[in-house]
C-alpha cells in the first residue's frame, strides 16, 4: 500500500483564500517532500522538510511537519488560479532511497 | 538542478506492440527511476535502474514486461513489452542527484494502448 494518504482528495476554492492539504505516513523517515503536478504532466518539487524540522517556508508555501502524528501539512496563502494542480507528498519507503508517493490531492482554484 | 527530456511525450499503440521511452539527463545523477501513473491515481515506483546492471523492480514489475537499461550516467530506457490495454498510463522518468534528496522529473509519456 502507498506509504502516504493525502486529505482531502479534492478541494476548490476561490482565488486569493487559502489552501490547506494534509499527508499521513506510515513509517519513520529523514524527511518528506511536497511535490506538484499540472494537467497529469511531470511533477515539480516544491519544498523538503527534514526530520527535524517543524516548519519551512517558500514563498505563498508553508510546510510543517508533526513526526509524532506522522502527518505533515501543505498551506498554500493567496491562492492563484495557476496553482490548480494536483499536489503529492512523497516519503522514504522503509528507510531507502526509494520515494513513495501519497494518494494527491487535487486543488481548483476558481478565479 | 537537472532537466529531463522524456520521449516520446505520447503515442498511441496495437495492443501486442512494445515502445520503448527514453529519458536524457542534462547533467550527471546518482540515481534514475521509472514511475507508472494510471489514470486518476498516484505515482506507482516501476523500478531504479541501475547503471550498466539490472534494475531493481518493485513488486508487481518483472524485467520481461519492462526491461529498462542505463548504458551510462545521464540516459535510461524504459520499454513496455507486450502491451495490453491496461498498460495504458503515463509513464515518469526521474533522477535524483544527492542521497534522499529532492526529484526532477520529465514531462511524461502518455501511453494509450488500443
Amino acid at each position: 500500500s502507498q506509504q502516504g494518504e493525502e486529505d482531502p482528495q479534492a478541494l476548490s476554492i476561490q482565488e486569493g483564500e487559502n489552501a490547506t492539504m494534509n499527508c499521513s505516513y506510515k513509517t519513520s523517515i529523514n524527511n518528506l517532500q511536497w511535490y506538484r503536478q499540472n494537467s497529469g504532466r511531470g511533477l515539480v518539487h516544491l519544498i523538503l522538510i527534514r526530520s527535524n524540522e517543524r516548519e519551512k517556508h517558500s514563498g505563498r508555501l508553508r510546510v510543517t511537519l508533526d513526526t509524532s502524528k506522522k502527518s505533515s501539512s501543505l498551506l498554500i496563502t493567496a491562492s492563484r488560479a495557476a496553482d490548480t494542480a494536483s499536489y503529492f507528498c512523497a516519503t522514504e519507503w522503509d528507510s531507502s532511497y526509494k520515494l513513495i508517493f501519497g494518494s494527491g490531492t487535487r486543488l481548483l482554484v476558481r478565479p | 538542478s537537472a532537466v529531463i527530456s522524456q520521449k516520446p511525450s505520447r503515442d498511441i499503440c496495437q495492443r501486442g506492440t512494445s515502445l520503448t521511452i527514453q529519458c536524457q539527463v542534462d547533467s550527471q545523477v546518482t540515481m534514475m527511476f521509472w514511475y507508472r501513473q494510471q489514470p486518476g491515481q498516484s505515482l506507482t515506483l516501476i523500478a531504479t535502474a541501475n547503471q550498466g546492471s539490472e534494475a531493481t523492480y518493485e513488486s508487481g514489475f518483472v524485467i520481461d514486461k519492462f526491461p529498462i537499461s542505463r548504458p551510462n550516467l545521464t540516459f535510461s530506457t524504459l520499454t513496455v513489452s507486450n502491451m495490453s490495454p491496461e498498460d495504458s498510463s503515463i509513464y515518469l522518468c526521474s533522477a535524483t542527484q544527492g542521497w534522499k534528496e529532492k526529484l526532477f522529473f520529465g514531462s511524461g509519456t502518455q501511453l494509450s494502448v488500443l
